[in-house]
């Protein structure tokens, strides 16, 4: 079966750095995505992955090692409006179709 | 936002009682799909359209029904809601030649007593 890992919890200092893992196992393989949702929200895009290394977008970062069937999202400088649930994904197939991860919800302290 | 709507945004309804959902877009995606959210197990894929008539089935579709007939409207259908049917339910569409970046709607509340 096709399946992404992920904590279910991170938490961290506002200002501080805090890495999000994501472990994955597809039957192909076609990247790694990542989508922020804020309580009562939507999931909006933050990054995507087709080949290994490190993806750079403001504050927020995404690495993926494809031999290792691992990717991360690093987010820097941290503010109390990054609270709020992470989700790794990838397509199942060419048409898009994205598997989820359970979230990853990051709680942001003063 | 990419216009995409959902209507309505939220909905109560008995078991056993036929329910559609609607996506609109205003930009004539050509890949649209409905999610499910349940707490402690992310999205998951109900069904997806590649265009107008042409849908399939995603990981949990049984239940569900889905139909497209013009590019802006994806309809989703629960013919006869169950309780294990109550969820936020997300519409979304793909930009053609994106970094397979999905755009959702704001969702759908279903609660089924």
């Amino acid at each position: 079966g096709q399946s992404l890992e992920q904590p279910s919890e991170v938490t961290a200092v506002e200002g501080a750095i805090v890495q999000i893992n994501c472990t994955y196992q597809t039957s192909g393989f076609y990247g790694l995505s990542w989508y922020q949702q804020h309580d009562g929200g939507a999931p909006t895009f933050l990054s995507y992955n087709a080949l290994d290394g490190l993806e750079e977008t403001g504050r927020f970062s995404s690495f993926l090692s494809r031999s290792d069937s691992y990717g991360y999202l690093l987010l820097q400088e941290l503010q109390m409006k990054d609270s709020a649930s992470y989700f790794c994904a990838a397509p199942m197939d060419s048409s898009y179709k994205l598997i989820f991860g359970s979230g990853t919800r990051l709680l942001v302290r003063p | 936002d990419a216009g995409i709507t959902q209507s309505p945004r939220h909905k109560v309804t008995e078991t056993g009682t036929p329910v559609t959902l609607r996506c609109h877009q205003t930009e004539n995606h050509r890949y649209m799909y409905w999610y499910r959210q349940d707490p402690g197990h992310g999205l998951r894929l109900i069904h997806y359209s590649y265009g107008v008539k042409d849908t399939d089935k995603g990981e949990v579709s049984d239940g569900y029904s889905v139909s497209r007939s013009k590019t802006e409207d994806f309809l989703l259908t629960l013919e006869s809601a169950t309780s294990s049917q109550t969820s936020v339910y997300f519409c979304a569409i793909r930009r053609s030649g994106g970094d397979n970046e999905q755009f959702f709607g704001p969702g759908t509340r279903l609660t089924v007593l």
